[in-house]
């Protein structure tokens, strides 16, 4: 139990263009998703929290407007990066949280997509 | 300071051997500890997961947790070179409605043959 699938899991993208990623909780309902981003031998910087049905919460200093994410069911997430430049070449990977009542959410993570802008 | 700090190692062991990786933590707001495994290009997976003070136990993995010290441990048993990854501590505070998990660098393991 407990699977998050991401789709794609390599995209190569010219600068200038948007890429569209998919985080899908496979056999539990995510209220809440998670956004994070990864460069080489550093550790997760998170991104944003999605919520069901509202608005994302971003970190401070990551860029609403380039990235797009939306929540739009209890299974599906998707991150958009709008206008693509090299320096938005990453590791990018979602977490579902899993909620039991009056519990500290259990996050699991998708596999990531590896983001390479030429 | 950051608020979760893990020795980034790398540690190198021989087959078989026990391996302690160890983190702390400053936020003592925080209750909920994890430890995940990440390989080489892979989603973290979660090993363990616990809350508060204490020890939990499964297979040849066994995380513990001293609130006090704000001192988090995990330890595995008989090591494989399967094991041969980065490990990732992570805490989190509750209430609210979300649970921000808090990373410490992580700490890459080798376990050779």
């Amino acid at each position: 139990g407990a699977v998050v699938s991401q789709h794609p899991s390599r995209v190569i993208c010219k600068s200038g263009t948007s890429v569209k990623i998919e985080c899908r909780s496979l056999d539990f309902q995510a209220t809440t998703m998670f956004w994070y981003r990864q460069f080489p031998k550093q550790s997760l910087m998170l991104m944003a929290t999605s919520n069901e049905g509202s608005k994302a919460t971003y970190e401070q200093g990551v860029e609403k407007d380039k990235f797009l994410i939306n929540h739009a069911s209890l299974t599906l997430s998707t991150l958009t990066v709008t206008s693509a430049h090299p320096e938005d070449s990453s590791f990018y990977i979602c977490s579902a949280e899993t909620r039991t009542s009056g519990k500290g959410g259990e996050q699991y993570f998708g596999p990531g997509t590896r983001l390479t802008v030429t | 300071q950051k608020e979760v700090e893990q020795d980034p190692g790398p540690l190198s062991v021989p087959e078989g051997a026990i391996v302690s990786l160890n983190c702390t933590y400053s936020n003592s707001a925080f209750q909920y500890f994890m430890w995940y495994r990440q390989y080489s290009r892979k989603g973290p997976e979660l090993l363990m997961y616990t809350y508060s003070s204490g020890n939990k136990e499964d297979g040849r993995f066994t995380a513990q947790v001293d609130k006090s010290s704000k001192y988090i441990s995990l330890f595995i048993r008989d090591s494989q070179p399967s094991d041969s990854a980065t490990y990732l501590c992570a805490s989190s505070g509750s209430g609210g409605s979300n649970y921000k998990l808090t990373f410490g660098k992580g700490t890459l393991l080798t376990v050779n043959p």
